[in-house]
């Protein structure tokens, strides 16, 4: 999992304001996933990307977007519409696809001013 | 979709005793189960997983079964130490379109939280 970076470590977000958390592999791993992590609970998928160029809705993508034009990249969003975006993000890797091991990114955590 | 339950929300045991987590899923089509361990603030570190073709898979003091009759597996951790002390997640794969062509993804249960006394 040392070839998964994120940054910032911190962010902090102004109301209406959009943000944008960076994930970066060079694991050269197919599959790329964003998870939201609030106290005391488990991960909550965001967007999941199997292949460069596409990416699908996960359990909570209301009010966040991602790109993947690059197989080393997924980029995530927060906008606007996120009216509780305070959390810990993750990030993840796997090398095919289809689940399997996932490895994490060392995470960002946003903070609302 | 899949729904993973995860129990108990958290454990306290004595230094050298055992520390069982039990996750339960929904979907009968998932066939791989891993389970990760978060220190504070740290990422999640997978610690051991096992597929739906096997029933037990045992590394050194941590093992896991799996029923997949019952839809429920489980982590067992012998001679605990503290520094085992974390956060323990299942998790269990799911397919959001079943029969067709998308890949799946995991769904991850709440969480454990385990403290070994010294």
């Amino acid at each position: 999992d040392g070839g998964i970076t994120q940054s910032p470590k911190y962010l902090f977000r102004k109301e209406g304001q959009n943000v944008t958390l960076s994930c970066e592999q060079n694991l050269n791993h197919d599959a790329m996933y964003w998870y939201r992590q609030d106290p005391g609970q488990g991960l909550r998928l965001i967007y999941y990307s199997q292949i460069v160029n596409d990416f699908q809705k996960g359990d909570i993508a209301e009010g966040y977007s991602v790109s993947r034009e690059k197989k080393e990249s997924f980029p995530l969003t927060v906008t606007s519409a996120q009216k509780n975006p305070t959390a810990f993000y993750l990030c993840a890797s796997s090398p095919r696809p289809d689940p399997e091991t996932q490895y994490f990114g060392p995470g960002t955590r946003l903070l609302v001013l | 979709g899949e729904n993973v339950e995860q129990h108990p929300s958290t454990l306290s045991v004595q230094e050298g005793d055992s520390a069982v987590i039990k996750c339960t899923y929904s979907d009968s089509a998932s066939n791989y189960f891993p389970w990760y361990k978060q220190e504070l603030g740290k990422r999640p570190q997978l610690i051991i997983d096992i597929r739906s073709n096997v029933g037990e898979k045992k590394d050194q003091r941590i093992a896991v079964t799996l029923n997949k009759t019952a839809k429920h597996f489980s982590l067992h951790i012998t001679e605990t130490q503290p520094e085992d002390s974390a956060v323990y997640f299942c998790a269990a794969t799911s397919y959001p379109n079943a029969g067709g062509t998308s890949y799946g993804k995991l769904t991850f249960g709440q969480g454990t939280i385990l403290t070994v006394h010294p």
